[in-house]
């Protein structure tokens, strides 16, 4: 069974569309996250949800909004888009954010292309 | 804020070498670190945690280590294989909510 995973893998859409990635978990971890990875293979935060509260929002445009239903899920929504929110989006978990022993399990990621 | 660097970005051995990874970062106030392997089109893979208070971690060919005070890790591969090719991710978590991740090194083992 896989622990992390996510849906789509890929996405292709138009300029000023709204799309949603959805991200479960089945490791049964209290901490989700967000991460982007850009054109030139950077990886940074953009969420991180604790027990469904949010926790970190690192200056992410308003256009994208995080919704996590229940501890197993976080999904990214993501409105009005644009060419350069091209890049692929990690999910991850983690049993307990804020711990010194805490990894983080990332998904496959999703690629998302803006045209 | 926290950078992260990883050097070299690139590295090509042939197979059976041994090598060593480094990292750098700014604030020595972490939590832990973790080194990542990524395979092209995949997601992350968690290698080795080392947590603030470790020197160093160990699981099969790799042996991670860590100097806070100066803000230094290294990945050390022994007897390197053409499956580790991948690219190699350092990252330091400082408030325990986030990982800050380098660049990467992109390593290849040729036979």
């Amino acid at each position: 069974d896989t622990a992390v995973s996510q849906t789509p893998k890929y996405l292709v859409t138009q300029m000023g569309n709204d799309k949603s990635i959805k991200c479960e978990q089945n490791l049964g971890h209290d901490t989700m996250y967000w991460y982007k990875q850009d054109s030139k293979k950077f990886l940074k935060i953009m969420f991180s949800y604790n027990n469904k509260e949010l926790i970190i929002n690192e200056t992410v445009p308003n256009r994208f909004s995080p919704k996590s239903p229940d501890k197993a899920h976080l999904n990214l929504h993501i409105n009005s888009l644009e060419l350069g929110d091209s890049a692929v989006y990690f999910c991850a978990s983690s049993q307990q954010g804020g711990s010194l022993t805490d990894t983080q399990y990332f998904g496959p990621g999703t690629r998302l292309t803006v045209l | 804020k926290q950078e992260v660097t990883q050097i070299p970005a690139a590295l090509s051995v042939p197979e059976g070498e041994n090598l060593v990874l480094n990292c750098s970062f700014t604030d020595s106030a972490i939590y832990n670190l973790q080194w990542f392997r990524q395979d092209p089109g995949k997601g992350l893979t968690s290698l080795l945690l080392i947590q603030s208070s470790q020197r160093e971690q160990t699981s099969g060919r790799l042996n991670a280590s860590l100097d806070k005070s100066s803000g230094r890790s290294t990945l050390y591969i022994a007897a390197s294989q053409p499956g580790d090719s991948a690219t190699y991710l350092c990252a330091v978590a400082n408030s325990g909510y986030a990982l800050n991740f380098g660049k990467g090194t992109s390593l290849l083992v040729t036979p």
